[in-house]
């Protein structure tokens, strides 16, 4: 089956960095997402890993490791309106459907 | 350039009672069209996706069904809601051009 895997809730500090895990295992593998979402409210796109390595776009990156199923996003210079779920997702196949995780929780303290 | 659109944003209904939520795309010709369920506190599960007119395929054995009558245009449906149908319901599309799926505004659906 599929499996995918991050913190329920982490809490930060405004223009600290946090990191948010992403473990998966899935049947197979056609690239990694991280969705933002704020409550009540559709996901929107934050970033995508098709192969090794890190992908930098402003205060978010994200990095895969394929062999060991990992991924992570990093935020950083949090700001309050980074207070959202954020959502890990990999693409199992050609059709563009993808599985998602339960979704983490970032609560950001002045 | 592309927009998509959902509706209603809430919505109430009795259990036993039908329902029809429909998505429509603009500024794309034959996207990959899918309907997500998010139940509170959990992830989005994949209930169907259209590849095309007429093409549908069910993700989990359940009390919905979908159809898509048009090329931007999907519908998700049940003739007799349940309960556990309550959620948020979430339309998202897929262009060739790209990997990502992007969402619609989604509707907030209470069986009472």
């Amino acid at each position: 089956g599929q499996n995918i895997d991050q913190p329920t809730e982490m809490t930060a500090t405004e223009g600290a960095i946090v990191q948010i895990n992403c473990t998966y295992q899935t049947s197979g593998f056609n690239g990694l997402f991280w969705y933002q979402q704020h409550a009540g409210e559709a996901p929107t796109f934050l970033s995508y890993n098709v192969l090794d390595g890190l992908e930098e776009k402003g205060r978010f990156s994200s990095f895969l490791s394929r062999s060991k199923g990992y991924s992570y996003l990093l935020l950083k210079e949090l700001q309050m309106k980074d207070s959202a779920s954020y959502l890990c997702a990999v693409s199992t196949d050609s059709w563009g459907k993808l599985q998602f995780g339960a979704g983490t929780q970032v609560v950001v303290t002045p | 350039s592309q927009t998509i659109h959902q509706w209603p944003a809430t919505l109430v209904q009795p259990v036993g009672s039908p329902l029809s939520l429909e998505c429509t795309v603009e500024g794309t010709s034959n996207p990959n069209l899918y309907w997500y369920r998010q139940a509170a506190g959990r992830g989005l599960q994949l209930l169907f996706y259209s590849v095309g007119i007429g093409q549908i395929s069910s993700e989990v054995p359940q009390n919905l069904s979908a159809s898509r009558p048009q090329d931007r245009q999907f519908i998700l449906s049940s003739k007799k809601l349940l309960l556990s149908d309550s959620g948020f319901y979430l339309c998202a599309w897929k262009g060739g051009a790209t990997e990502k799926l992007f969402f619609g505004s989604g509707t907030q659906l209470s069986v009472l």
